[in-house]
Formats: C-alpha cells, structure tokens, sequence
C-alpha cells in the first residue's frame, strides 16, 4: 500500500472549518483514499472515503486533488467532540487485502474553545 | 446492534502467562480483523478472517499468539508465554466496506 504523509499536529477553533492534509504521491490507480479518527482511549472510527471524485457524508468532506497525489479532508463546523488523531490511508476497496489498513502516525487536531 | 464488543477491556498478567481475548464483531460481517496499537503509534495489522477462514497473517503475529474465529462468529485472540514487549491495545474490527472498530482490549505484562 502507498505511503502517506500528514502534519503532526493542527489547531482548529470550535466552530471554524478544519482542513486536514494528506499527502499520498505514491499511490496506485486501484487504491482508494481512507479517513478514520481515533478519539482517546477508543477504537478507530470511519470517517469517509474516495477514488477520485470528491466526497461528502454527515461528518466530513473530502477533497482529493486531480493528480490524486495529496487530500483534504474538511470538517465543516469542528466542535470540541472533533479532537482526536485523525488517520490518512491510502489501500484498496476489495480483494483479499481490503481491511489490511496500514495506519501511519496520524494528525493530532485540537480543538479549542 | 451494539457494534463490535471486545472482552475484556483491560488485563493486567505477569510475564509467562497465557491471555486469551474475545471480539464479537457485528453480526452480519464476514470480514474481522485484529491489529494492534502501542503507545503513541497507529493501529498495526496483525490477522484477519473471511467467515471462520484465517486468510492473512502478519510477520507481527509470532507463533505465540493464535486466532480463531469458529463458526464464523466470534474470534479469539490467544497470547501464550506474554512477554512485556506483547502490552499493547489489541483491537478488533470487522466490515465488508468500512471498518468498524472495537473499544479495544488494553493489555499490561508486568
């Protein structure tokens, strides 16, 4: 599975949007981009994921640029609930290696009054 | 449904001895996974299972540790002679799209 890259930590005031980058340069035609968050002390938590077309649910947006080399991922309105370790993975949606997630380090946001 | 249940959520052994934990993963899933998360690092991949088949093992799965999952239900994750280097959040998950996680399982080898 490609590699990818994402700041160690960001700051986001509640109410005001958070924008999380990822950058995945190495990633393959078939692989598909993956959000999940991990709030203290909890499991991992899906967030959102896409191909190459820009996606949205009830948690978040993602936005992944046309040469598929980097995302980001968009927290409209972030609340204190928000804060956690937010994890960019890049792997393929089928197969016989869907569900093999390779986590990475992960962005710390931080969510202040 | 209540999600994916892990049992027990905290286990405190002396080094040499055996743990065994449980995850029931959402019902309708045929896909569960175990991986495991240290301190300040992202979950690892460890195994997973395609109803009661063990289709993939990681190299982090040494031949002290064993997962079943019979039936295709729910699946047990045992560690024989723990070690301290074996402490760490198991977690397990499940899906046939995305991944739903458990509360994970903290476990602390003295």
């Amino acid at each position: 599975d490609a590699k990818t890259t994402q700041p160690t930590s960001m700051d986001c005031a509640e109410g005001r949007a958070a924008n999380l980058p990822c950058n995945h340069s190495t990633i393959s035609g078939n692989e598909y981009v993956y959000w999940y968050r991990q709030i203290h002390s909890q499991g991992p938590q899906y967030i959102i994921h896409g191909l190459k077309n820009n996606e949205t649910n009830e948690m978040a947006s993602l936005i992944i640029t046309e040469d598929r080399k980097s995302s980001t991922l968009i927290l409209p309105h972030a609340t204190l609930r928000d804060t956690a370790v937010y994890y960019c993975i890049v792997a393929n949606a089928g197969g016989t290696s869907y569900g093999k997630l390779t986590f990475g380090q992960g962005t710390i946001l931080t969510v202040h009054p | 449904d209540t999600g994916v249940s892990q049992n027990p959520r905290h286990k405190i052994t002396k080094r040499g001895q055996n743990v065994t934990f449980r995850c029931d993963p959402i019902s309708e899933h045929n896909r569960l996974y175990w991986y495991r998360q240290t301190l300040g690092q992202g979950p690892e991949f460890l195994t997973y299972f395609q109803n009661e088949a063990q289709l993939e093992k990681s190299r982090l799965l040494s031949d002290r540790f064993s997962a079943e999952r019979p039936k295709g239900s729910f699946s047990t994750l045992e560690i024989q002679r723990t070690e301290q280097g074996d402490s760490a959040m198991y977690l397990c998950a499940s899906g046939d799209g995305e991944l739903f996680f458990g509360e994970g399982s903290r476990l602390t080898v003295l």
